[in-house]
């Protein structure tokens, strides 16, 4: 299996600001499947990035995605006030598609 | 636009079955694999199964390989996930999304919870 670790753990930051999230795996993810969601409270998971890269439909290019191998990073170039949230990276490239344990965003 | 709303779940003791739907609307069921992923009270995400859009195909994660069956009604724009021989670790809510590779559109989620 896969194993996804993610950190920081939780980052504090205010708006305005840039965020830089990482997300290693313990084998390299082929093709670059990697994925990033964002969750917010009480809500279901929303699809960020895609392919490691690319952005799904809808999402605003303060969002970017870079990263192979097994090093990947979420970058949020300024922060806006809906951004506070939980992020999530998944590979996809080998069963299971394995989950990190997420990233909680706050507000400092 | 896709809408994904899941049903089912609810309160079962330990050992017991539930049957979860999902019902989809809003793109060419037919055409996609879905998934179900879900996640415990205050926890994380976890990857639970996907099926193939004929049905030819179907994945699971150990966790619950062997006690989960899911299956699609293609006619229907239905999914489901036959769940048996529940655990009180099974307890989470459990979301149906559009797409395995990634997952593209999620549902709201339906909350099962496995307790004596």
């Amino acid at each position: 299996e896969n194993v996804l670790t993610q950190s920081p753990g939780t980052l504090s930051l205010s708006p305005g600001e840039r965020a830089t999230l990482s997300c290693r795996a313990s084998q390299s993810v082929s093709s670059s499947y990697l994925a990033w969601y964002q969750q917010k409270p009480g809500q279901a998971p929303r699809l960020l990035i895609y392919g490691a890269s690319s952005r799904a439909t809808g999402i605003p290019d303060r969002f970017s995605g870079s990263g192979s191998g097994t090093d990947f990073t979420l970058t949020i170039s300024r922060l806006e006030p809906e951004d506070f949230a939980v992020y999530y990276c998944q590979q996809y490239g080998s069963s299971p598609y394995t989950f990190g344990q997420g990233t909680k965003l706050e507000i400092k | 636009q896709v809408q994904l709303v899941e049903s089912g779940g609810g309160l079962v003791k330990p050992g017991g079955s539930l049957r979860l739907s999902c019902a989809a609307s809003g793109f060419i069921f037919s055409d996609y694999y879905m998934s179900w992923i879900r996640q415990a009270p205050g926890k994380g995400l976890e990857y639970i199964s996907y099926i193939s859009s004929s049905s030819s195909h179907t994945n699971y994660a150990d966790s619950v390989k062997g006690r989960f069956t899911m299956s699609r009604d293609n006619a229907k724009n239905a999914l489901y996930l036959q769940m048996n021989s529940l655990r009180v670790e099974d307890t989470a809510v459990y979301y149906c999304a559009r797409g395995s590779h990634p997952h593209v559109d999620w549902g709201q989620g339906t909350l099962v919870t496995v307790s004596s």
